[in-house]
């Protein structure tokens, strides 16, 4: 089944460390995005990548990182200069650019820093 | 004045009731308008977009679309427990910048 896989489902960071969440999806879709949810907000983009090797900030990108070197693949590093970085992050794809077509999304990771 | 914006909620309504969930926007310039379910925890999936004023109809959804008025309604009939979750609206921005803003999302509870 094609589908968007994110890893960890859970995560625990302690102040000061890099973690990273993995998304991978097999849609074949050219464009993938990172979205922040935060409770009693909507979601806000972080990052996006319309083509490999390419990506563009969002509206939160500061403290974040990505990169797009395979389609398949689009890894977000969350440093430790994000300030306030515990989440809900979801990744999505879509067959076109931003916001010109549907986004399917993956399961989401949780991140909690201690 | 946010660019999206729908009522937090909880919206309760009855089983087998009409539930009534509405978004209204910023942008007159934008183009296309979405509404995704979100249950607790989990993901959001799409229901429904819209791109012209009126009604679409997917079996139990209707999402209305007033560009004039600068609102997105989504309409569930015969509402069941299983729909109880939040329901997100987006909205594709006119112009160059063509994002897609997400209001918060409103709490729809069906009492069975």
């Amino acid at each position: 089944d094609g589908g968007i896989t994110q890893s960890p489902k859970y995560l625990f960071r302690k102040e000061g460390q890099n973690v990273t969440l993995s998304c991978e999806q097999n849609l074949n879709h050219d464009a993938m995005y990172w979205y922040r949810q935060d409770p009693g907000q909507g979601l806000r983009l972080i990052y996006y990548s319309q083509i490999v090797n390419d990506f563009q900030k969002g509206d939160i990108a500061e403290g974040y990182s990505v990169s797009r070197e395979k389609k398949e693949s689009f890894p977000l590093t969350v440093t430790s200069a994000q300030k306030n970085p515990t989440a809900f992050y979801l990744c999505a794809s879509s067959i076109g650019t931003l916001g010109a077509n549907v986004l399917t999304f993956g399961a989401g990771s949780r991140l909690t820093v201690l | 004045q946010k660019e999206v914006e729908q009522n937090s909620g909880p919206l309760s309504v009855p089983e087998g009731a009409i539930a009534s969930l509405n978004c209204t926007y910023s942008d007159r310039g934008s183009q296309s308008f979405f509404w995704y379910r979100q249950y607790s925890g989990k993901s959001p999936e799409l229901i429904m977009f819209i791109y012209s004023n009126g009604d679409k109809e997917d079996g139990r959804f209707t999402a209305q679309l007033n560009k004039a008025s600068q609102y997105v309604s989504l309409l569930i009939r015969d509402s069941q427990p299983s729909d109880s979750a939040t329901y997100l609206c987006a909205v594709r921005l006119g112009g160059a910048t063509n994002k897609l803003i997400f209001g918060t999302g409103t709490l729809l509870a069906v009492q069975p």
